[in-house]
């Protein structure tokens, strides 16, 4: 069975430095991948996702996560964080959707706290 | 173009009432999948539809069920409402083309079981 795992559940930093958010899965199958951000009292919003060719995706507003098959990771990361960035983030898995609905199975959240 | 809706955005029910969620895919999606959220947690698959059929379901009871209608639009309903049921309801709709199951979500209706 597939099963996520966010191995922070709470990540404090300051303004302006580094982030990674760390992700690992478990799959028998090629898999999709995924990265959700939920602002406070809000749904789920793409933030980038790993389909196929390039390990390497990015998103619009500079996060970029790297997917590592030998590793069975996809760690997210910014290079400089802001204080509009303290949000949940979610990592996701889907199955490559050979026969199957393609449902998403949810890691727990990593709560990135921004602090100026 | 318009995204995914839901409706109500809050609800308050009392143990063993019933409830009905509404979603309305975003446009060109034919597949309604919904998850539950419960407080601190990571969304819970409850099951999807396409084309107005059950298409999987996950480790929820059948009090659980659901309808997609032909223009897509989808409905939730819970029977017999315990307090657990108390969570975030998430609605995601996915396009129609082949295997790319990149899902779109909704901004979910909270639901209150007292």
């Amino acid at each position: 069975a597939q099963s996520v795992t966010q191995l922070d559940s709470q990540v404090p930093v300051f303004e302006e430095a580094p982030v990674e958010l760390r992700c690992n899965y478990s799959s028998s199958v090629s898999v999709y991948l995924f990265w959700y951000v939920q602002y406070p009292n809000q749904g789920l919003q793409l933030l980038l996702k790993y389909l196929s060719g390039s390990t390497l995706v990015e998103s619009i507003n500079g996060f970029e996560a790297e997917f590592n098959k030998s590793q069975t990771s996809f760690h997210l990361r910014k290079p400089s964080v802001h204080i509009s960035d303290t949000a949940e983030y979610f990592c996701a898995v889907s199955d490559d959707g050979s026969g199957n609905t393609g449902k998403l199975i949810f890691g727990q959240g990593t709560t990135l706290q921004v602090k100026p | 173009e318009t995204g995914v809706t839901q409706s109500p955005t809050h609800l308050i029910k009392t143990r063993g009432q019933q409830v009905t969620l509404r979603c309305s895919s975003q446009s060109g999606h034919n597949t309604v999948s919904w998850y539950q959220q419960a407080l601190g947690q990571g969304p819970q698959f409850i099951f999807q539809y396409y084309r107005e059929e059950e298409n999987g379901r996950g480790n929820f009871p059948p009090r659980f069920s659901g309808l997609q209608f032909p223009n897509y639009s989808s409905e939730l309903n819970v029977n017999a409402l315990e307090l657990d049921d108390s969570a975030l309801y998430l609605c995601a709709s996915s396009p129609m083309s082949g295997q790319l199951k990149t899902q779109y979500f909704g901004p979910g209706t909270r639901l209150l079981v007292l």
